[in-house]
Parts: structure tokens; sequence; C-alpha cells
């Protein structure tokens, strides 16, 4: 397996522009997180997926922000409109079952850089 | 006071040592990770514990759930092993909480 593949690896964007990430996550894999890390406040769990319904988005900051996962082999996280605040890098992660019972397996990330 | 604390913050120190990583946590938990973050930034779990012990290679793993509190142990340290290693706890609801890190450099 190619492991969990995010694009795109990095996005130079400017204030008030959409920008869309996107994830493949490990086939098999029945959860799927997205998590933002910055220097800050470091990694945060933003929402997570179980068998494509998303189970938790509490740490979604806000209406800007969704995600989707219309199958098991892909989901988006967007934001819509960004602000500078939003730089940060983003990862997405899988695994079998819940973070109870298996690893975390990451993707690359997605370093976004909003002007 | 945080729900995970790890220590130290900071290791440095040369190629060979025995390494040690400790994690405390203040909650019931269904499980307890140990996550490493190489200078490039790539996330890779190394172990996933409910009790006990577990050993990969040179890296091993305990945890002991009536104290609450895990170390990570690296023998025969190598310069690539220098990261920052990070542990995370389940509270059984796939959501982890994520220690602050601890940033290993291991010199030549």
């Amino acid at each position: 397996d190619a492991g969990v593949i995010q694009s795109p690896r990095h996005e130079v964007t400017e204030m008030g522009q959409e920008v869309t990430l996107r994830c493949k996550p490990i086939s098999g894999h029945d959860y799927l997180f997205w998590y933002r890390q910055t220097m800050m406040r470091g990694l945060e769990l933003l929402i997570y997926f179980n068998n494509n319904v998303p189970i938790d988005d509490s740490g979604m900051p806000e209406d800007r922000f969704s995600a989707k996962m219309p199958n098991a082999s892909f989901s988006t996280l967007k934001i819509q409109p960004s602000e500078p605040r939003d730089s940060a890098v983003y990862f997405c992660a899988s695994s079998r079952a819940g973070t109870g019972a298996n690893v975390l397996t990451f993707g690359a990330g997605s370093r976004l850089t909003v002007l | 006071k945080n729900e995970v604390e790890q220590s130290p913050q900071n290791l440095t120190a040369q190629e060979g040592e025995f390494i040690t990583i400790n994690c405390s946590y203040s909650v019931g938990i269904s499980a307890l990770h140990w996550l490493q973050q190489h200078p490039g930034g790539g996330i890779v779990s190394l172990f996933m514990l409910s009790s006990g012990k577990k050993k990969h290679g040179r890296l091993i793993a305990t945890i002991n759930i009536q104290e609450k509190h895990s170390s990570l142990h690296i023998t025969a340290s190598h310069p690539r092993d220098s990261a920052v290693y990070i542990c995370a706890v389940d509270k059984g609801n796939s959501q982890l909480i994520w220690g602050a890190g601890t940033k290993l450099i291991i010199k030549p």
C-alpha cells in the first residue's frame, strides 16, 4: 500500500481564497482523521470520520472549515475564505479502528501558507 | 495542569547512550501512543500500548496503568534517532490528547 496520500504538499494562497486539501486513506482503514499542527498549539484534531460518516467535528475552528468524505478512499478539507491564521501543516491520518485499538498512519502533511 | 505531560522537553545525548523519555497522564485511558516526528515534519506511529511493554528494534515502550505513566526507551542511540517524540493518550473516544513532545538530539 502507498500509505496515506495527501495533496497538495505545499500551498501558498492569498487571504480570502478557497483552499481544498485532499486525502486518500489506506485501503481498509475505517477511520480517517484530520489534524492541524502549529508551533503555538501543537497537533489538534479537527474532525474524524468512521466509515465515511463524520463522528466528531468539535475541533473544526469555525464555519469557514468544512470536511467531507464522499467515499472510503477520499476526503477533503476545505477552508473558505482562508485567513493568515489558518497557516499550518494539515495532516490526514487513518487507522483500521479507532485510536483506542490501532495505531495511526499519517500522510506527509499539507503545508498551508495564507498571505 | 495538562492532562499529558512529557519530560524532558529537550534532550541532547551522545551516540550510543541509552535514552529514556517519560510520559505521565492524569485521565483514564484506553490506549497510549508514542509517535516520532522527523525534522522534515513526517509523523510515524511507533507504538500503541494499553498494558505492559512492547519492543521494536532498539525501541522499547512500557506503560504502568496504575501509576499513569509510560516510558519510551532507545538503546544504542544513533544520530538518525534525532526527532521529536510525542506521547498521546486515547480516553476511549478516538480523540487523542497530545503531549508537548520531547525534542531529542543525538550527537555523533
